[in-house]
């Protein structure tokens, strides 16, 4: 069946450092590849997203290339925020699947002024 | 769009008392489904339903979790007896099939005594 790991958190940063959350998946197909993330006392919301292999999302700073050599879809953005504070989800979808999402644990990020 | 709505926001109630939890997909939106997010087991998905017929409920805890989707605007998650251990946010997410893409509501956290 389908999976995803991502690193372990909490992540700990002070404001500007870079940031990296690893993702790899396990999928049967060609599955789209999603960040969401989700603020203090709030639902999940989309980040970004990627559907075909070398595709980048982007969005916010926030950019994941999907590579599918290494079936990975890792986070990264430049120069982080105290606003950047959350927990960040990779997920993965398979129209094989009828639109069920396949999540992963969430990692918790703070960052520091 | 007001986005996917849920009731109530927060819910307090004593062990054995009947809970229902309410939700209201965005218009148009042919997939709804139903999580539960705690510290201990993260975020676990309940069930779902496609065009308001439920496709997969093997994430369902046990019998004293019910789940219905009437019509096309609004899905109830009913718990029967409520224990302790059922304390958490629940969400309900809706996606449209053609992207992927599951949009959240806020959330019901609740409090079993």
């Amino acid at each position: 069946g389908n999976s995803v790991t991502q690193m372990e958190g909490p992540v700990t940063l002070s404001e500007e450092a870079f940031l990296t959350i690893n993702c790899t998946y396990t999928a049967t197909g060609y599955p789209s590849l999603f960040w969401y993330v989700q603020y203090p006392g709030e639902g999940l919301q989309l980040l970004l997203k990627a559907t075909k292999a070398d595709d980048k999302g982007s969005n916010k700073g926030f950019e994941a290339t999907y590579r599918k050599e290494t079936t990975s879809f890792h986070l990264e953005k430049g120069s982080v925020q105290v606003s950047d504070s959350a927990v960040y989800f990779c997920a993965l979808s398979e129209g094989t699947n009828a639109g069920k999402s396949t999540f992963g644990d969430g990692t918790t990020l703070t960052v520091k002024p | 769009d007001a986005g996917v709505i849920q009731s109530p926001r927060h819910e307090v109630t004593e062990m054995g008392q009947e809970v229902t939890l309410r939700c209201k997909p965005i218009s148009g939106h042919d997939y709804l489904f139903w999580y539960r997010q705690t510290m201990m087991r993260g975020l676990e998905l309940l069930i779902y339903f496609n065009n308001n017929v439920p496709i997969d409920d093997s994430g369902m805890p046990e019998d004293r979790f019910s789940a219905k989707m009437p019509n096309a605007s609004f899905s109830t998650l009913k718990i029967q007896p409520s224990e302790p251990r059922d304390s958490a946010v629940y969400f309900c997410a809706s996606d449209s099939g053609v992207t992927d893409t599951q949009y959240f509501g806020p959330g019901t956290r609740l409090t079993v005594l």
